[in-house]
């Protein structure tokens, strides 16, 4: 089965800029999860979706960050505008409670620099 | 509130040695315990999983971990290291299994021939 996918895989921007990552989860998969990576740091929870209800975005920094993911499919993640801590690199997860495995798949990220 | 240590940022083992890497975790129920792999420039790929049963659980690429209740632990061990396998590695933990996981800072391994 295809995996995760995530576009773009790289990014520059200045701050103020705007910008936007996709991510397209596994087939059939309902949770999907976005977290930033920071570079020396582990993941870290943005946003988590079950199909298109969002279930936590605690951790979501609302005044600039938004995501969405219509049709309970696709999700994008919007920055806007970016600061320069914004730089990292943004990882798209899904995960299925009906394999049982408790596995979250992810994809190969977006880097963001912010210049 | 969930959180994981891994104390060791950095480790250098020789191809062919043994390797531990050190993992605890403060949760207060038991919790779902994760290794995750992150290669240069790629995604997460899981290594490893507890959840229930058998403290010694077995993973890909010859790897295991062992869940120490009393320790609160979950260190990931391997008995012979390969060069393929220098790479970021990523303990995670969550509340279920479809919730979202608290990673710790990673650990760094490099090897040396």
């Amino acid at each position: 089965e295809a995996g995760v996918a995530q576009s773009p895989r790289y990014k520059i921007i200045e701050k103020r800029q705007s910008v936007a990552f996709w991510c397209n989860p596994i087939s059939g998969h309902a949770t999907l999860y976005w977290y930033q990576q920071i570079l020396g740091q582990g993941p870290k929870l943005l946003i988590q979706f079950q199909n298109n209800g969002v279930v936590d975005d605690s951790q979501l920094p609302k005044d600039r960050f938004s995501a969405e993911r219509l049709k309970g499919v696709d999700s994008t993640l919007k920055i806007q505008p970016a600061k320069l801590e914004d730089s990292a690199v943004y990882l798209c997860a899904s995960s299925s409670i009906r394999t049982g495995t408790y596995e979250q798949y992810f994809g190969p990220g977006t880097r963001l620099t912010v210049t | 509130a969930q959180s994981v240590t891994q104390p060791d940022i950095h480790i250098t083992v020789s191809e062919g040695a043994s390797l531990e890497l050190r993992c605890n975790y403060s949760y207060g129920a038991t919790p779902y315990l994760f290794w995750y792999v992150q290669s240069p420039g790629q995604g997460l790929q899981l290594l490893l999983k507890y959840f229930s049963g058998d403290t010694l659980v077995q993973g890909i690429k010859g790897f295991e971990a062992e869940f120490k209740r009393s320790q609160s632990s979950f260190n990931l061990r391997k008995p012979s290291v390969h060069w393929s396998d220098a790479a970021e590695y990523f303990c995670a933990v969550g509340a279920t299994g479809n919730t979202p996981l608290v990673f710790g800072k990673g650990t760094r391994l490099s090897v040396i021939a």
